[in-house]
């Protein structure tokens, strides 16, 4: 079992919808979580940045962490054509030093 | 800023042959990260580095992976010799905390 599951879709949504992407963990140490965004043949980009269980808000994007469940969410509001992209989670735990990233939804925003 | 920059972007070569891949981190990034990606592993880490150093390089596959940081601008991934399986899309990434990665656009390697 991989330490991060994320379902890889593909997801197809149209334009002004909202989307709910998520991730799985088994790691309890986990404390930081981040989504990243990845445009074709692009290097992933940051998207948000939690620590531990909570939620953040930036613009039409809200990061959800239940360290309960185990559990990330990552919603878009007023979802855009320009969203489509690969969105990756990745965690890491206190004192380590490297992110452990999941494998990444593919996400299509139709006009 | 320019960014993190990676050259090549696209490299073919044959199975045997030495490939190296570059990277200019963002100037002030203590961490510089060599991440691998491809569709049946996702983003695998394969090596960091922090202050020049390497840390820790547990996810380098097999000894024909090597790589080095002479400076705090400039990191080279080699592999020698290539295989196959080593076709994949190489990320350098550089950062100034652990959490916040500036990703570069990735050189992408066929090994035919």
């Amino acid at each position: 079992q991989k330490e991060v599951e994320q379902d890889p879709g593909p997801l197809s949504v149209p334009e002004g919808a909202i989307v709910s992407l998520n991730c799985t963990y088994s790691n309890s140490a986990f404390q930081y979580f981040m989504w990243y965004r990845q445009y074709s043949r692009k290097g992933p980009e940051l998207l948000m940045y939690t620590y531990s269980s909570g939620n953040k808000e930036d613009g039409r994007f809200t990061a959800q962490v239940d360290k309960s469940s185990k559990y990330i969410s990552l919603f878009i509001r007023d979802s855009q054509p320009s969203d489509s992209a690969t969105y990756l989670c990745a965690m890491r735990e206190g004192s380590a030093r490297q992110l452990t990233f999941g494998s990444g939804t593919q996400l299509t925003v139709l006009p | 800023d320019a960014g993190v920059i990676q050259s090549p972007r696209h490299e073919v070569t044959e199975m045997g042959q030495e490939v190296t891949l570059r990277c200019k981190p963002i100037s002030g990034h203590d961490y510089l990260f060599w991440y691998r990606q491809t569709m049946m592993r996702g983003l695998e880490l394969l090596i960091y580095f922090n202050n020049n150093v390497p840390i820790d390089d547990s996810g380098m596959p097999e000894d024909r992976f090597s790589a080095k940081m002479p400076n705090a601008s400039f990191s080279t991934l080699k592999i020698q010799p290539s295989e196959p399986r080593d076709s994949a899309v190489y990320f350098c990434a550089s950062s100034p905390t652990i959490n916040v990665l500036t990703f570069g656009a990735g050189s992408r390697l066929t090994v035919l």
